[in-house]
């Protein structure tokens, strides 16, 4: 079956600036959940959604955001770009929750 | 807080040894331990998980065991190969979300 597809894989962005980035789940999978993963701080939780619906969310500032469509796929939206928000952001597709994740390869974003 | 420990950081070992990777997890509520493998350039691959109801499980290689009471698991890969040589993280569930351990980079030598 095919895997969780992240787009695009590399960005490189401006601070001050807006990006998106996009999430196709496993096909059937109605749970998305998106991680930031830095050197300094692991892995650490952004937010889930489930049937279009924000169901959990992390400590992280409004300038992050989400949303889900009607065929799950899921985006995240980062606005005002700061130089701290260079990461590996990674996308989890799940039946439900936070069990049986599979990740995708990840978008590896870079402030400058 | 929320927080799941992870020791060691790094760890090399010799193709056949053993490697043992520990954790240890802070919310009592929590009832799901996964282990996660990632390979450069990738994201984390679901390798075993653990129930708290389950004091242990194996797959082929790879074991893990849990205690509850002292709020520890651990990760235990057999027979060692090269390409086991990974960044394996440890997590627990915690509600809608899993906190990971901060990873620990296993290098299997031939």
């Amino acid at each position: 079956k095919a895997g969780v597809t992240q787009t695009p894989r590399y960005l490189i962005k401006t601070r001050g600036q807006q990006v998106t980035l996009s999430c196709s789940p496993i096909s059937g999978h109605r749970s998305v959940s998106w991680y930031q993963q830095t050197p300094g701080q692991g892995l650490q939780f952004l937010f889930e959604y489930f049937s279009e619906t924000q169901r959990n969310k992390g400590n992280f500032p409004g300038r992050f955001s989400g949303r889900q469509f009607s065929n799950s796929r899921s985006e995240m939206n980062v606005s005002t770009l700061e130089l701290g928000d260079s990461a590996l952001y990674l996308c989890a597709s799940s039946l439900s929750g936070p069990v049986d994740y599979t990740f995708g390869s990840g978008t590896r974003l870079t402030v400058v | 807080g929320e927080n799941v420990e992870q020791h060691p950081s790094t760890l090399s070992v010799q193709e056949g040894d053993s490697a043992v990777i520990k954790c240890t997890y802070s919310d009592s509520a929590s009832n799901y331990f996964p282990w996660y493998k990632q390979e450069l350039g990738k994201g984390p691959q679901l390798i075993i998980d653990i129930r708290s109801n389950v004091g242990e499980k194996k797959d082929q290689r790879i074991a893990v065991t849990l205690n509850k009471t002292a709020k520890h698991f651990s990760l235990h890969i057999t027979e060692t190969q090269p390409e086991d040589s990974a960044v394996y993280f440890c997590a627990a569930r915690v509600g809608g979300k899993l906190i990971f351990g901060q990873g620990t980079e296993l290098s299997v030598k031939p």
